[in-house]
């Protein structure tokens, strides 16, 4: 039973395409969390939800459009993809705000 | 705001020897503090976490960190590591100002030798 499963685990795409990733998880947790890991490893925060709200949106491109359909739903749609779009997306899930993070497997996002 | 330094970008050590991974962070409020591990083509898992309470923490695997208000750190521990213990660490830090956000350091690269 995979707790925070994203779908798909690659994705390679050309420039400006749309394209969406999605993400549940089955742990029953109230906040759910985008991340994008870049090819140096670094980990940055794009968005979070919280019951359905969106509780964080940090400087992300208005390209990157995140959607809860419910709690256990987190999808995030990029329009216009872009060469530095590629990276490594990381669905998160917590049971509240500041708790420890379950992460998913991650998807591969190749931009060409 | 907060934010959080990892001291070292790569740790190369040799198996059984002792490791030490360093983290210091910069909140103005009280924190939670924690340290996650990803492997190869996986994503993060938790090692271990600092809430409250006493301020030596163990974790998973045989870690193990120590919180330390006035150094203002949360340094990462093993005592004999493992080829296992190859992967990526990042330590990160959450305050209960900006809807809880936890935010992570650059990461630790450690890579266990025979």
């Amino acid at each position: 039973d995979t707790a925070v499963s994203q779908t798909p685990k690659y994705l390679v795409t050309q420039m400006g395409n749309d394209k969406s990733i999605k993400c549940e998880q089955n742990l029953g947790h109230d906040t759910m969390y985008w991340y994008k890991q870049d090819s140096k490893k670094f980990l940055k925060i794009m968005f979070s939800y919280n019951n359905k709200e969106l509780i964080i949106n940090e400087t992300v491109p208005n390209r990157f459009s995140p959607k809860s359909p419910d709690k256990a739903h987190l999808n995030l749609h990029i329009n216009s993809l872009e060469l530095g779009d590629s990276a490594v997306y990381f669905c998160a899930s917590s049971p509240r705000q500041r708790d420890t993070q379950y992460f998913g497997p991650g998807t591969r996002l190749t931009v060409l | 705001a907060q934010s959080v330094t990892q001291l070292d970008s790569q740790v190369p050590v040799f198996e059984e020897a002792p490791v030490e991974l360093r983290c210091n962070y910069s909140s103005s409020v009280s924190v939670y503090l924690f340290w996650y591990v990803q492997y190869p083509n996986q994503g993060l898992q938790l090692l271990l976490k600092y809430l409250s309470g006493s301020t030596l923490v163990k974790g998973i695997n045989g870690f193990e960190a120590e919180f330390n208000k006035s150094q203002t750190s949360f340094h990462l521990r093993k005592p004999s590591v493992h080829i296992s213990d190859t992967a990526e660490y990042f330590c990160a830090v959450s305050d209960n100002t900006n809807a809880g956000k936890s935010t992570f350091g650059d990461g630790t690269t450690l890579t266990v030798k025979p």
